[in-house]
């Protein structure tokens, strides 16, 4: 059972460009969350969905980002117009239900030039 | 809103020493802790996972403690070895269903 998959590792973008992270959860696992953790500091939440479901957006800063968890295929955090500030290391977490053991996948390093 | 801590923010031991590492949080009102490991550039492991009705976990020289009425953590490691160099991270679900995390114990065993 292969664990949580992020694709890309790395993705460097200049300013203005759009990245598209991905996640594929364990098999199984019908929730995912995305978090961010910048340069020093702790993670921080960002987004809880449930497959074609976004359950809890409160930590998504409320422009150029959006999440989306398709029936089929991966979970795409999508952020538009990318900034230096949006630099970080972004990393996706499923589980099988709530309140249960969440499993982390290795996080994409977003670099903004 | 939670707030999870650690302390201390960085720890140097000989190897094969005992340590504990702490974590505490301000709202009792959780489901369960985790505690992670975090190696340089890579993802999280999960290390033991405490429900809220349970006082302790154990995983080889791993134990986890947690008295949610007093709001803390301990994670013990038994004869560490330099292998366990890491930063060790400790995160509370409440009831947004989101985790708060803590900033992290960066460990240093030294050989």
């Amino acid at each position: 059972n292969a664990g949580v998959m992020q694709n890309p590792r790395h993705l460097v973008r200049r300013r203005g460009q759009e990245a598209r992270l991905r996640c594929s959860p364990m098999k199984g696992h019908s929730h995912v969350y995305w978090y961010r953790q910048l340069p020093e500091e702790g993670l921080k939440f960002m987004v809880y969905l449930q497959k074609e479901n976004i359950i809890d957006e409160s930590g998504m800063p409320k422009e150029r980002f959006s999440a989306e968890f398709p029936k089929e295929g991966p979970s795409i955090l999508r952020i538009q117009q990318v900034v230096r500030g949006d630099s970080a290391a972004y990393f996706c977490a499923s589980s099988t239900a709530v309140n249960t053991e969440a499993f982390f996948g290795q996080g994409t390093r977003l670099t903004v030039v | 809103k939670q707030e999870v801590t650690q302390i201390p923010a960085a720890l140097s031991v000989p190897e094969g020493e005992n340590l504990v590492l702490n974590c505490s949080f301000t709202d009792s009102a959780i489901y369960n802790l985790q505690w992670f490991r975090q190696d340089p550039g890579k993802g999280l492991t999960s290390l033991l996972l405490i429900q809220s009705s349970q006082r302790e976990q154990t995983s080889g020289r791993l134990n986890a403690s947690l008295d949610k009425s007093s709001g803390r953590s301990t994670l013990y490691i038994a004869a560490s070895q330099p292998g366990d160099s890491a930063t060790y991270l400790c995160a509370v679900l409440g009831t947004g269903n989101q985790f708060y995390f803590g900033t992290g114990t960066s460990l240093t065993v030294i050989p």
